[in-house]
């Protein structure tokens, strides 16, 4: 069972929008920068959002990313095919001194 | 263009060790944190430690303490991740990352990612 809880799937329709959330505590999330990666089939994840809503160069503004409190939700727009991928969310846990990862979630865009 | 690359697949027998290698390229090595991250067959990731290749400062996640060494050698830019006695159950895709940020490994991220190393172990 992973430390942050994210949910298995999502699905949505090409063009529209999707929304994924990571929830944990206050001693992760709730003190500590979010970041969301994605991993597409085969391949190694790759940084979509850091700093709870930063995205690095090359990546669009169709991907987002937002904090509150001790949940982070990573938002999608205008999805593509091409954006089926697992997506899983990490931040750093004080009580146990370590990097963590969400379970990962599985988009489908139908 | 910041690069880490790894070594190549491997497959071992329960019981017998390894170390495998991922290589920066591309940005003062010793500059970055690096992570090595487990993903178990059809599983998510999971973070097993860091290094900081200027000083070799290590720490790891409670559940990997003890059963895996990270180090890291400097003059070739290359940091290791190894096991002295294997198990079927270390079967799994291994990916090196660099920590984002410069300063610290806290509030920090991981970008970029070797391209992974796949570790069967079989008998």
């Amino acid at each position: 069972q992973s430390v942050l809880t994210q949910p298995p799937s999502v699905s949505a329709a090409p063009g529209q929008k999707v929304t994924i959330s990571c929830s944990g505590s206050s001693s992760k999330i709730g003190s500590y920068y979010v970041s969301w990666y994605q991993q597409l089939p085969g391949t190694a994840p790759k940084l979509l959002i850091y700093d709870n809503n930063k995205r690095p160069s090359g990546i669009p503004d169709r991907f987002s990313g937002s904090k509150s409190g001790t949940s982070a939700t990573l938002g999608i727009t205008g999805l593509q095919t091409g954006d089926e991928a697992d997506y899983y969310c990490g931040t750093w846990d004080s009580s146990l001194s370590a990097g963590v990862f969400g379970g990962g979630t599985k988009l489908t865009v139908l | 263009e910041v690069q880490l690359v790894q070594s190549g697949a491997e497959v071992k027998k329960p019981g017998e060790s390894l170390k495998i290698s991922c290589k920066g390229s591309g940005y003062r090595f010793t500059s970055n944190w690096i992570a090595w991250v487990r993903q178990m067959p059809g599983k998510g990731l999971e973070w097993m430690g860091i290094i900081y290749p200027g000083d070799s400062d290590t720490r790891y996640s409670p559940s990997f303490q003890g059963q895996v060494t990270i180090s890291a050698d400097k003059s070739i830019s290359t940091a290791y991740l190894q096991w002295t006695s294997l198990k079927a159950s270390d079967t799994a895709m291994y990916f090196c990352a660099r920590l984002g940020a410069a300063a610290g490994f806290v509030d920090n991220w991981f970008d970029p990612w070797g391209q992974g190393t796949l570790v069967t172990v079989s008998s």
